[in-house]
């Protein structure tokens, strides 16, 4: 089964960090483009960042730009996202998604096929 | 960054009728090159992650049933589910995959008249 699990989510106090995980299983994972959506609570999708394949790639919404880092692990099948200098606004519930592909090529830009369940941040003293 | 607004932001559809959700973005979101349209629709039950259903603007997901359809081009696209059913309670979004950062609209909540 295709799957995705994120970890890492809770509690943490202005200025402050965590590291989110998200363990995927069921597929190539070497293969995959991956992404992290994050959804304030009662508000929208938004878009947080991207990372390639091998993880020499990545890009990263202007709200977390030079924030957060997402990386891989690709002989773990992990992704990693290290969120520094936390703010109440990055309150939200954290995805992580893949990117699409085909059976015969993966995409640069391609929609969101499989979605972790979303781990919960709250930034609040 | 390429803008995405939905509309209506709420709709009501009796069960079996047909429900029609718009998206539009502030650029095209054609890519010539490939000749693929980078137009994505989510949907998402309370309390669920996002699942999705239609990309490149109209080629539905393995899974989704055929009620759900996509079309549109450019800059004006729209989802269309034809026959509403209990299960189809949820919010829509569209997202563009064309640049970075990619876009959500903000939502179209579904509902049963």
């Amino acid at each position: 089964e295709v799957q995705l699990v994120e970890s890492g989510g809770g509690l943490v106090q202005p200025g402050g960090s965590l590291r989110l995980s998200c363990a995927a299983s069921g597929f190539t994972f070497s293969s995959y483009w991956m992404h992290w959506v994050r959804q304030a609570p009662g508000k929208g999708l938004v878009w947080v960042s991207r990372i390639d394949h091998d993880g020499d790639s990545t890009a990263y919404a202007d709200s977390v730009k030079g924030r957060f880092t997402f990386s891989r692990d690709n002989a773990k099948n992990t992704l990693y996202l290290q969120m520094n200098s936390l703010r109440a606004e990055d309150t939200a519930v954290y995805f992580c998604a893949r990117g699409y592909c085909t059976t015969a090529s993966c995409y640069t830009s391609s929609a969101f096929d499989v979605w972790g369940q979303g781990t919960m941040v709250t930034v609040s003293s | 960054d390429i803008v995405m607004t939905q509309s209506p932001d709420s709709l009501a559809v009796s069960l079996g009728e047909r429900a029609t959700i718009n998206c539009k973005s502030s650029q095209s979101v054609f890519y010539s090159s490939y000749n693929k349209t980078y137009l994505a629709w989510y949907q998402q039950r309370p309390g669920q992650p996002p699942n999705l259903l239609i990309y490149w603007a109209s080629t539905r997901e393995s899974g989704v049933p055929d009620r759900f359809s996509g079309s549109g081009s450019v800059t004006d696209f729209t989802l269309t589910i034809s026959s509403l059913q209990a299960e189809d309670v949820a919010i829509y979004y569209c997202q563009q995959y064309y640049s970075i950062p990619y876009t959500f609209g903000q939502g179209t909540k579904l509902e049963i008249k």
